[in-house]
């Protein structure tokens, strides 16, 4: 069983500020099967990086995706009040299903 | 437009059962995964089961394995959960997604509003 590991539980900053997201597992994983969601209160999740660093549709390019191996990052390089939310980092394979990380829950300093 | 719309949700007592359902619009669904989550309160998201496009493969959270079980019906674009043996620990909004990529499993979009299980006495 995949683990992942996010870091910080919570990030504040402000807005026009650059946040940077980690997520760690627990061996070492393919990128094609790493994924970001952003959640907000009352919402479902909304799909924001496929193949760690592949924007889904949609997505502004100031979200980024990085990493290999065991450590993946998730960029946002200048922050919107909208970007304030949720986020969880995704595993999946067919034989384990999909993996979610604790989440990172990006708030308002 | 793509959509998916979740039904089904209640308060239900401890060891009751609950189905739950997903109508899907807006795409071809039988030719794609199919994928239930759950959000326990104040929680992260977890994985429940997933079902192949044609239905013949599924698989699920060691969680729910032998008390829930998935089911789709590709000519009613409807997607199931059916729940039995329900415990406190089920309680959460539960979702329906779609795969992002045809006939095979890769990350999910769109997604459903969700339905919200409660289990309690």
């Amino acid at each position: 069983e995949i683990v992942l590991t996010q870091s910080p539980g919570t990030l504040s900053l402000s807005p026009g500020e650059r946040a940077t997201l980690s997520c760690r597992a627990s061996q070492s994983v393919s990128t094609t099967y790493v994924a970001w969601y952003q959640q907000k209160p009352g919402q479902a999740p909304r799909l924001l990086i496929y193949d760690a660093s592949s924007r889904a549709t949609g997505i502004p390019d100031r979200f980024s995706g990085s990493g290999s191996g065991t450590d993946f990052t998730l960029t946002i390089s200048r922050l919107e009040p909208e970007d304030f939310a949720v986020y969880y980092c995704q595993h999946y394979a067919s034989s384990m299903g999909y993996t979610f990380g604790l989440g990172t829950k990006l708030e308002i300093k | 437009q793509e959509q998916l719309v979740e039904s089904g949700g209640d308060l239900v007592k401890p060891g009751g059962s609950l189905r739950l359902s997903c109508a899907a619009s807006g795409f071809t669904f039988s030719d794609y995964y199919m994928i239930w989550f759950r959000q326990a309160p104040g929680k992260g998201l977890e994985w429940v089961s997933y079902i192949s496009s044609s239905g013949s493969f599924t698989n699920y959270a060691d969680s729910v394995k032998g008390r829930f079980t998935i089911s789709r019906d590709n000519a009613k674009k409807s997607l199931y959960l059916q729940m039995n043996s329900l415990r406190a620990e089920d309680t959460a909004v539960y979702y329906c997604a779609r795969t992002m990529v045809q006939g095979v499993l890769t990350p999910l979009d769109p997604w459903g509003h969700g339905t919200l299980v409660t289990v309690s006495s």
